[in-house]
């Protein structure tokens, strides 16, 4: 498709569960980013892939946080253990990377609940 | 560190009002700026951004924001609501350097009353 692509749009799961939240971004672009987002809050930073490699993880919140992207393309942001807290709409955003002017193209979101 | 503020998390406006979102920043390097605005289920969309020269932009919708530096604001502004304005907005500034991620503000809701 045009835009960035994730899947689920939906996920409940029970506490302690082990998640996976997919992201397709858009084709050709070098970049891509992981935010989560919580009721009545901005999107909050969790970490940036230029190419394959993670080049900033610092918004990862703890170890049960993980997130690869193994062919530059398509990423995968894994929970582990999860708790009530993880409950949030965590977007995926892609952009040119290198040099552009950073703007980021949104995907929909995946809404988690931990029960 | 950049960081932005937005005050007022809820603004409600008449339908032909004119519509102020206020955003402040704090970057210790001439910053790239962004509005981004969310409808209901929707993910972020890009209603402009500041980067060098011109001082105001022009975005889609109408809106229009001025990167005011003496200020360390970017407010958003549109002369006329319409029913469809209302959505969530998120002013961001981008952190620059190494990475190119954007730092967002708490956001604003903006209700539009007929």
């Amino acid at each position: 498709g045009a835009g960035v692509s994730q899947t689920p749009s939906n996920k409940v799961t029970e506490k302690g569960k082990y998640v996976e939240l997919r992201c397709d971004p858009i084709s050709g672009h070098t970049a891509l980013y992981w935010y989560r987002q919580s009721l009545g809050q901005g999107p909050e930073f969790l970490i940036y892939f230029q190419g394959t490699g993670a080049a900033d993880d610092s918004g990862l919140p703890n170890d049960r946080f993980f997130a690869v992207r193994p062919e530059g393309s398509v990423s995968t942001l894994k929970i582990q253990r999860t708790e009530r807290g993880d409950s949030a709409v965590y977007l995926c955003a892609s952009s040119l990377g290198g040099r552009d002017t950073g703007e980021l193209f949104f995907g929909e979101g995946s809404r988690l609940t931990v029960l | 560190a950049q960081s932005v503020t937005q005050l007022g998390s809820h603004v409600s406006v008449s339908e032909g009002a004119l519509v102020l979102l206020r955003c402040n920043y704090s970057s210790s390097v001439p910053p790239y700026l962004f509005w981004y605005v969310q409808y209901p289920n929707q993910g972020l969309q890009l209603l402009l951004k500041y980067t060098t020269g011109a001082t105001l932009v022009k975005g889609i919708n109408g809106f229009e924001a001025e990167f005011k530096k003496s200020e360390t604001s970017f407010h958003l502004t549109k002369p006329s609501a319409h029913m469809s304005d209302a959505a969530e907005y998120f002013c961001a500034v981008r952190k620059g350097g190494a990475t190119n991620k954007l730092i967002f503000g708490t956001g604003t809701l903006l209700a539009v009353q007929p």
